[in-house]
């Protein structure tokens, strides 16, 4: 059963507008969320994290909300830009020791 | 930079066969992982290691083995291939200390038929 959920395999956005990408989690015992984006053939990189103590995390064009009591977290994107088009990954940590569990992910276009 | 290194990008292997995938990290890190990625299901762990000769069940280690015989070098064992093992595997190294972020190689697309 998966405790990380992406329930939007996909987004399409236009070029300059917000992309709003959601994720939910069902273990309360997650403290540590992030942001993975994939190209195709390539590996998952790193985008953005967010502790639990926190509710927002901002990296430039990129930021993430957690909404703990709902347990819900949002990564949103502005401006969007084409270069942003890819899979986007949430993904939650409780342990400490990287056993990342991720969600099934989000592709994201962004047309001009 | 890290850099995480699969030996195979795509391979194409017959049911039975025996199926080795290597990943090299060049960082010094400590942990390493093998995650295999399937349309819908995202990114699930099979195996992880936290140290030379440790290993630890993920959560689908079923028809895998590994091995990690040096810190650098994590290797997913496939006994014998079956079709439903057809999938993107991805390994991933981090440091022992917490950061939660991993770096991954560029991924092994394998075919089994």
């Amino acid at each position: 059963d998966q405790q990380v959920k992406q329930n939007s395999p996909s987004l399409s956005v236009q070029e300059g507008r917000i992309s709003i990408l959601n994720c939910d989690y069902t273990n309360s015992m997650f403290d540590y969320f992030l942001w993975y984006k994939k190209y195709p053939a390539e590996g998952p990189t790193f985008l953005i994290s967010i502790s639990s103590i926190k509710d927002k995390n901002e990296d430039g064009r990129f930021t993430v909300f957690l909404n703990k009591s709902a347990k819900h977290l949002s990564l949103h994107i502005v401006p969007s830009q084409p270069g942003d088009s890819a899979v986007y990954f949430c993904a939650a940590d409780a342990d400490s020791w990287g056993k990342l569990q991720f969600g099934a992910g989000t592709q994201v276009v962004v047309t001009p | 930079d890290v850099k995480v290194t699969q030996s195979s990008r795509y391979l194409v292997k017959r049911t039975g066969e025996k199926v080795f995938l290597e990943c090299v990290q060049d960082m010094d890190h400590e942990n390493m992982f093998w995650y295999r990625q399937d349309p819908g299901l995202g990114l699930r762990l099979i195996y992880f290691s936290y140290d030379v000769k440790m290993k630890e069940k993920g959560d689908i280690p079923e028809g895998y083995s590994v091995s990690r015989e040096k810190k650098e070098r994590f290797s997913l064992i496939l006994e014998s291939a079956s079709t439903n093992q057809t999938s993107m595997y991805l390994c991933a190294s981090t440091p022992a200390r917490r950061t939660g972020e991993l770096f991954f190689g560029e991924g092994s697309r394998l075919t089994v038929l």
